[in-house]
């Protein structure tokens, strides 16, 4: 397996633009989630599916951040409008079940937003 | 509310033992965790540990479970420029087997 993949790799956009994220769990992951790492916040926990429903988005900060997973294989996190302050590197992970949750990490979108 | 702390950096001379330390705050938490993250990658699992035991090993790996003190800790014997990374700590939050919270992470580095 080619473990969890995310694109793009890098994003540089104007303030106010659509930026979409990508990410492909593992084949068989039930589980999805969104990480944001900032130097000031750390590792955040953004939002996370299981069977591709969404269970907890408390920590998507605000409106303008959406989160699908239309079906096993793929998943999206959407901004619109960006703000300079989302600049930050968006991480994926994926689990196989609520036993272990060892949680395997994509490498990451690193967002810069100007 | 869930808090997870750990002291930002640390370093170390090539071949001592390293010890990142992290304190927790949810009691029901059952699993515990060690992640590491290299420059410009994700966080990779490096071993875990469940919440009814004191100690694993695994290799130059050790984990310390102090649940009294919700106080856990990671040893990295014969420490290795190859382990110049972030290490963070994680807890599964409120009981939940679905939910992760992570430290802010240890920047450990090597001195030669």
């Amino acid at each position: 397996d080619a473990g969890v993949i995310q694109s793009p790799r890098h994003e540089v956009t104007e303030m106010g633009q659509e930026v979409t994220l990508r990410c492909k769990p593992i084949s068989g992951h039930d589980y999805l989630f969104w990480y944001r790492q900032t130097m000031m916040r750390g590792l955040e926990l953004l939002i996370y599916f299981n069977n591709n429903v969404p269970i907890d988005d408390s920590g998507m900060p605000e409106d303008r951040f959406s989160a699908k997973m239309p079906n096993a294989s793929f998943s999206t996190l959407k901004i619109q409008p960006s703000e300079p302050r989302d600049s930050a590197v968006y991480f994926c992970a994926s689990s196989f079940n609520r036993k272990s949750e060892k949680l395997f990490f994509g490498s990451g979108t690193q967002l810069s937003v100007l | 509310g869930e808090d997870v702390e750990q002291s930002l950096f640390l370093s170390v001379r090539e071949g001592d033992s390293s010890v990142i330390n992290c304190t927790y705050t949810d009691s029901s938490s059952t699993y515990l965790y060690w992640y590491k993250q290299e420059p410009g990658a994700g966080l990779q699992l490096l071993t875990y540990i469940f919440s009814n035991m004191d100690m694993k090993q695994d290799q130059r790996l050790t984990v310390l479970l102090n649940k009294k003190d919700k106080h856990l800790s990671l040893r990295i014997a014969d420490t290795q420029t190859g382990d110049s990374a972030i290490y963070f700590c994680a807890e599964t939050f409120g009981g939940s087997a679905s939910k992760i919270i992570f430290g802010s992470g240890t920047r450990l580095s090597i001195r030669p």
